[in-house]
């Protein structure tokens, strides 16, 4: 069961403007949520990590938002460029073990236009 | 700009053969993953390393084997390879405690099995 929701699936936007991503999960106990970025094949690189006190996270033009009461993060890019085409990850950890057990949304495919 | 390598990266094999995806890092973490990742999907766990001589399996099933001999060194192994192997291959590395521990990704390898 995918404890890790992501929406939407693909977005395509205008160069410029700006957007958000949306990312619920229902992974317990909480211990930490990051956001990473994909490009085409490409690893995931990290942009953001946000613990259970943290309820905004900001990188340049990403801003991550985290509310761990209603289990829901976003991500927010301002006047997005070219360059911000790419998959968008939400990744939850838990505090189950030692190893912090990692689940994986799907991601949102953002396709940046001129 | 993490430095951890992958090789080859795209790789395309036919049905039986043994194949042996190479990772390395310069970072000096202990902590060691393979990920598979087939479009649209979601990261799988594989097999992750604490260090070396620690190996184990991860959340998805997989026919392929891990070593650490070295902490730099974390090759996987497909001793028979089969057109079910088509995938994503991506490696990653972490260190520090898993509440702040954010994972390093190499750039993947594509494996084709024809």
């Amino acid at each position: 069961k995918n404890q890790v929701e992501q929406s939407p699936q693909s977005l395509i936007i205008l160069e410029g403007k700006n957007c958000t991503l949306q990312c619920n999960y229902t992974v317990s106990p909480f211990s930490n949520l990051r956001w990473y970025k994909q490009d085409t094949g490409r690893g995931p690189v990290s942009l953001t990590i946000m613990t259970f006190s943290e309820n905004t996270k900001s990188n340049g033009r990403y801003t991550a938002t985290l509310d761990a009461d209603t289990k829901q993060s976003s991500l927010h890019i301002t006047a997005s460029q070219l360059s911000d085409s790419a998959s968008y990850i939400c990744v939850v950890s838990d505090r189950g073990s030692t190893l912090g057990r990692l689940y994986f949304g799907r991601g949102t495919q953002l396709t940046v236009w001129p | 700009e993490a430095d951890i390598y992958q090789t080859p990266r795209y790789l395309v094999i036919g049905t039986g053969k043994k194949i042996t995806l190479e990772c390395s890092q310069t970072m000096g973490h202990d902590k060691m993953y393979w990920y598979q990742q087939d479009p649209g999907m979601e990261l799988h766990l594989i097999h992750y390393s604490y260090g070396v001589n620690s190996t184990e399996k991860g959340d998805l099933s997989s026919e392929s084997t891990v070593s650490r001999i070295r902490t730099e060194h974390f090759p996987l192994t497909l001793e028979s390879a089969r057109p079910s192997h088509t995938s994503q291959y991506l490696c990653a590395s972490s260190e520090g405690s898993h509440t702040r521990e954010t994972q390093y990704f190499g750039p993947g390898t594509r494996l084709l099995v024809l």
